[in-house]
């Protein structure tokens, strides 16, 4: 079975554009969950979908949105790129939905390299 | 490979030695803890988890402890591999999010 796969791998942007980055869940798997990474935060958590529907949502400005849809793949945007946005931004899937009480778990895909310059 | 974070703490120790990661976690009301394993170039990986109404689990070669009253978390590893150099992040559950911790830098030297 195929693992979460991320498009693209890597990207460079400049400051005052946008970029949508994509994340192909686990076959089967309804929950879909973006985290962003970089050296000084560390992992954060943007955003999380499931059947469609954002559950919940970490504490970054409205720039950053999402969207699943119907096949449970989804999308993230970032509007107007900030020098900070450059992070590697994580997707993670799981099966039934992520309740993070021990029900299920989550896999991460490899991730997308943003460079903002 | 990609650095996967600056100014980490660093533990190194030699192959075939225990290794020992420890962990503070921020909510008192979180029940659910993960540990994650991030080599570089790739996203984290799940190792092991435990709920709070437990101290100790152990998996293959790896054992966490909880403290549920120092608010610690501990991931053990028994006779460390090469292929265990990496990154290793613990993660609290807040809801449908994880809050991670910072993470531990483990380099295995032979």
């Amino acid at each position: 079975k195929a693992g979460v796969t991320q498009t693209p791998r890597y990207l460079i942007k400049t400051r005052g554009q946008q970029v949508t980055l994509s994340c192909s869940p686990i076959s089967g798997h309804r929950s879909v969950s973006w985290y962003q990474q970089t050296p000084g935060q560390g992992l954060q958590f943007l955003f999380e979908y499931f059947s469609e529907t954002q559950r919940n949502k970490g504490n970054f400005p409205g720039r950053f949105s999402g969207r699943q849809f119907s096949n449970s793949r989804s999308e993230m945007n970032v509007s107007t790129l900030e020098l900070g946005d450059s992070a590697l931004y994580l997707c993670a899937s799981s099966l039934r939905g992520w309740r993070g009480d021990g029900t299920d778990t989550q896999y991460f895909g490899p991730g997308t390299r943003l460079t903002v310059l | 490979g990609e650095s996967v974070g600056l100014h980490l703490p660093t533990l190194s120790v030699q192959e075939g030695d225990n290794s020992i990661i420890n962990c503070a976690y921020s909510n008192s009301a979180s029940d659910y803890f993960i540990w994650y394993k991030q080599e570089s170039g790739k996203g984290p990986q799940f190792i092991i988890d435990i709920r709070s109404n437990m101290d100790k689990r152990q998996g293959q070669r790896v054992t966490v402890l909880l403290n549920k009253t120092v608010k610690h978390l501990s991931l053990q590893i028994a006779a460390t591999q090469p292929g265990d150099s990496a990154v290793y992040f613990c993660a609290e559950t807040l809801g449908y999010a994880l809050n991670f911790g910072k993470g531990t830098s483990l380099l295995v030297t032979p």
